[in-house]
């Protein structure tokens, strides 16, 4: 079948470095998203990997590990505007139009 | 720039009530548009997605249906809304590839009474 598991919760400190992971397991991968969503609001792209190794924007990077079936997003310089809701989301070959199978989410909790 | 307009906002239905929801794409042409749901606290399941005008794919058998009358125009309906269809619905739209990432139109937050 087809899955993403990511944790329920993360909780860090503003300031600090957090890693959010992201397992997978699917037919055909072809590549792994994340999004933030704030409470209330829709769903933001951050990053995508389609090969392995690490993608840095800013603050955020993602890292991908195909042989794994295994990524992160990493936050530096936590920000309390960081508390969101981050989901992993792969891409699968065997899946048209693409189309992306959704992690539960991991809801980032900063404490000043 | 592209832009993705969604409304209403909020709704708050009846049981038994229909449901019409629109969603509209700007700067593009022949999107691949999508409806999602998602439940408190939880994923996007997605439940339709469009490849051009007229053409429809469902995900998820249920009493939703969606429609694409113009290359732009998205709609989602319902003739009779359950108290399962309560949730946060969320149109989206992708440029060349999941790269580029899904861009999400606001959402509408749909109660069903």
């Amino acid at each position: 079948g087809q899955s993403l598991e990511q944790p329920s919760e993360v909780t860090a400190v503003e300031g600090a470095i957090v890693q959010i992971n992201c397992t997978y397991q699917t037919s055909g991968f072809y590549g792994l998203s994340w999004y933030q969503q704030h409470d209330g609001g829709a769903p933001t792209f951050l990053s995508y990997n389609g090969l392995d190794g690490l993608e840095e924007t800013g603050r955020f990077s993602s890292f991908l590990s195909r042989s794994d079936s295994y990524g992160y997003l990493l936050l530096q310089e936590l920000q309390m505007k960081d508390s969101a809701s981050y989901f992993c989301a792969v891409r699968d070959r065997m899946r048209s139009n693409y189309q992306l199978i959704w992690g539960a989410g991991t809801k980032l909790i900063i404490k000043p | 720039s592209q832009t993705i307009h969604q409304w209403p906002a909020t709704l708050v239905q009846p049981v038994g009530s229909p449901l019409s929801l629109e969603c509209t794409v700007e700067g593009t042409s022949n999107p691949n548009l999508y409806w999602y749901r998602q439940a408190a606290g939880r994923g996007l399941q997605l439940l339709f997605y469009s490849v051009g005008i007229g053409q429809i794919s469902s995900e998820v058998p249920q009493n939703l249906s969606a429609s694409r009358p113009q290359d732009r125009q998205f709609i989602l309906s319902s003739k009779k809304l359950l108290l399962s269809d309560s949730g946060f619905y969320l149109c989206a739209w992708v440029y060349s590839g999941a790269r580029y990432g899904y861009t999400f139109g606001s959402g509408t937050r749909l109660t069903v009474v």
